[in-house]
Order: structure tokens, then C-alpha cells, then sequence
């Protein structure tokens, strides 16, 4: 069974904190992803990753960057926090050529910067 | 712009209801299709893909209309365990296998006893 863990369930920054959400799967996927879901606005992509050390920017990478220096690992980090980042964080990973396309979710991370 | 535009519901009905649920989507290029189902507070999870020719998975039905970009699920007999968001999903055009996800903002179905 595919295994996408989050480093934490819920996490309280304040403004101006740098903030790193982890994202660790576990089935050796190629691909991995970070999206944000806000009410209303559904799940929007930030980063995106095809393999170790590639990234590649989403629809909204404003305020975001990303590292994957292992395949396994792709970390979001928030340089300077603000409250307009308050969200849920959900971290995805696919393996391409293996069968119909799914991503698989972690349970995602709600932050929230005061 | 590439979108996917759902109809946000909420959705109640009573248990054993039929309820279709409907999607558009802006690029006619688009090859693959899917709907994902997010219960609350959970993350979403693939529910099924969505076939040409339409395909079904025991009480749940979805059909594609690529003329009109138009897709459709469709829940017969529906349980208290229905319950959730759905979220229709389409893969972006890109080259080989790679393309990301464009996801609708999710249709809220709450079935009723």
C-alpha cells in the first residue's frame, strides 16, 4: 500500500517564520507535489517535482520554494510566513508508466500563521 | 486558462436517492479524467477514471462527453457512507505520461437517513 506521510497534522507559525512542511512517500515514486486547498478555491498546485533535484513551479509559487534532494523527500518551505498562507498543505506522489494515473495524498498539514 | 468547473453543491439527499453529479473542463486537448472523493477533513482519494465509452464501478457510473468537455458521475442507491466531496479531475496536456493534475473546486454530497 502507498504511504505518503506529512511531518505534521497542524502547525501555528507566526508572521515573518520560516516554516518547512515535510512530505516522505515511500513506493520510490518519480513524481512528487505540493498543493494548497483553501474553501472555495479548491486544490491548487504550488510546486511539482519530476524526479531528485528537478522543480518545477506551479500555479502559485509566489511566497513558496521546494527541495528534493532525495527521491523519497520533497520539503515546502515558506521563506518569510504570512497569513495569507494560512491552509491546508497537501503533499501528492505518482510514479508515471505504472498502470491508470493517480496521485496519492498524504493527510495533509493545516497550517496557520498568526 | 486551463479550468474544471463543478457545481458546489451542497448536495442532500435521502439514502437510496439517485444523484448525478456534473464537470466541464476548458481544454479540449484533454485526454484523462477522473473523479477523486475527499471525506471531510481527509485527503482526496481516486474514486475512478473515466472512459470514453463510460464505465462503471458497482453503484457508481461516470460518463465522458468530449463534443460538449463534459463529465458526469452518476451514484445509484446511495449510502449514509456517500457522504463526502467529489472532485472531478482532469490531466493536463503534456508529452509521455508526465501532465498534472487540474482539479474542480468539489461537488459536497451529504446523503440523509
Amino acid at each position: 500500500d502507498v504511504k505518503v506521510t506529512q511531518s505534521s497534522r497542524y502547525l501555528v507559525k507566526r508572521t515573518g517564520e520560516k516554516v518547512f512542511l515535510e512530505c516522505v512517500q515511500d513506493m520510490d515514486h518519480e513524481n512528487m507535489f505540493w498543493y494548497r486547498q483553501d474553501p472555495g478555491l479548491g486544490l491548487r498546485l504550488i510546486y511539482f517535482s519530476y524526479d531528485v533535484k528537478m522543480k518545477e513551479k506551479g500555479d502559485i509559487p509566489e511566497g513558496y520554494s521546494v527541495s528534493r534532494e532525495k527521491k523519497e523527500r520533497f520539503s515546502l518551505i515558506l521563506e518569510s510566513a504570512s497569513t495569507n498562507q494560512t491552509s491546508m498543505y497537501l503533499c501528492a506522489s505518482h510514479s508515471p508508466g505504472t498502470g491508470p494515473y493517480e496521485q496519492y495524498f498524504g493527510p495533509g498539514t493545516r497550517l496557520t500563521v498568526t | 486558462r486551463k479550468e474544471v468547473e463543478q457545481d458546489p453543491g451542497p448536495f442532500n439527499v435521502p439514502e437510496g436517492a439517485t444523484v448525478a453529479f456534473n464537470c466541464t473542463y476548458s481544454n479540449s486537448a484533454s485526454q484523462s479524467f477522473f473523479w477523486y472523493r475527499q471525506d471531510c477533513r481527509k485527503e482526496p482519494k481516486l474514486l475512478m477514471s473515466v472512459y470514453s465509452s463510460g464505465n462503471e464501478d458497482g453503484r457508481f457510473t461516470a460518463q465522458l462527453n468530449r463534443a460538449s468537455q463534459y463529465i458526469s458521475l452518476l451514484i445509484r442507491d446511495s449510502k449514509l457512507s456517500d457522504s463526502a466531496t467529489y472532485l472531478c479531475v482532469v490531466k493536463e496536456v503534456r508529452g509521455g505520461s508526465q501532465g498534472n493534475l487540474i482539479f474542480g473546486k468539489g461537488t459536497k454530497l451529504s446523503v440523509k437517513p
